[in-house]
């Protein structure tokens, strides 16, 4: 299996707090995503990275930000926690360029009541 | 906006049977295709990956075509079996990599 772990795995929060999920791998890869995977809409990519400190927006960033500092990490912050990004949260990661499979992490049940 | 759509939310085959599963996307031109399958509970799990200049790709009982002419991708899981049910997702790759929505397919006895 990929050296990738997602931390917490599950975690509920209270509305308008702050919360960080972790991505970890030990596969020094470039690319790393987080999605978030609802009912009826497959895997939503939120923010990506090709490599440290370079980081882009995916199709549902609003109320998200994101940060590589080092290969092996890559951080997602909800700044201010919502009902509505009560979700399952996936990390990925991919090798040297696209042309590669990507490998996923457990997910994140996040809860915010 | 960019799109990859998977049309059928679910598919019901028998086993035995070919099953058929379609992706399309708009207002995208990705340089690779791949299909993963996601059971409930876990991430998705690699299948496949089909660049743009190639028509086909096979893996056991599994084969996947690219048609840019149609925007299309089509999966075909043969001689399916019970064991691939489950949820299948394609996804595009240029910088990023996006995904449809995916279709769940049950094969039954």
């Amino acid at each position: 299996d990929a050296g990738i772990t997602q931390s917490p795995r599950h975690k509920v929060t209270e509305t308008g707090t702050p919360v960080t999920l972790r991505c970890h791998q030990t596969e020094n890869h470039r690319y790393m995503y987080w999605y978030r995977q609802d009912p009826g809409h497959g895997l939503r990519l939120i923010h990506y990275s090709y490599g440290v400190k370079d980081t882009d927006k995916g199709e549902v960033s609003d109320g998200y930000s994101v940060s590589r500092s080092k290969t092996e990490d890559f951080l997602l912050t909800l700044e201010s926690a919502t009902s509505s990004q009560t979700s399952v949260y996936f990390c990925a990661i991919q090798g040297g360029d696209v042309n590669t499979e990507a490998f996923f992490g457990q997910g994140t049940r996040l809860t915010v009541v | 906006s960019q799109k990859i759509e998977q049309n059928s939310e679910a598919l019901n085959i028998q086993e035995g049977k070919t099953a058929t599963l379609t992706c399309n996307y708009t207002n995208y031109s990705p340089a690779y295709l791949q299909w993963y399958r996601q059971d409930p509970g876990r991430g998705p799990v690699f299948l496949l990956l089909i660049r743009e200049n190639e028509k086909e790709k096979r893996k056991e009982r599994l084969k996947v075509t690219f048609d840019t002419t149609l925007k299309q991708s089509l999966f075909h899981i043969t001689a399916s079996q019970p064991a691939d049910s489950a949820t299948y997702l394609c996804a595009g790759n240029n910088n990023d990599m996006r995904f449809g929505a995916g279709t769940r397919l049950t094969v039954k006895p």
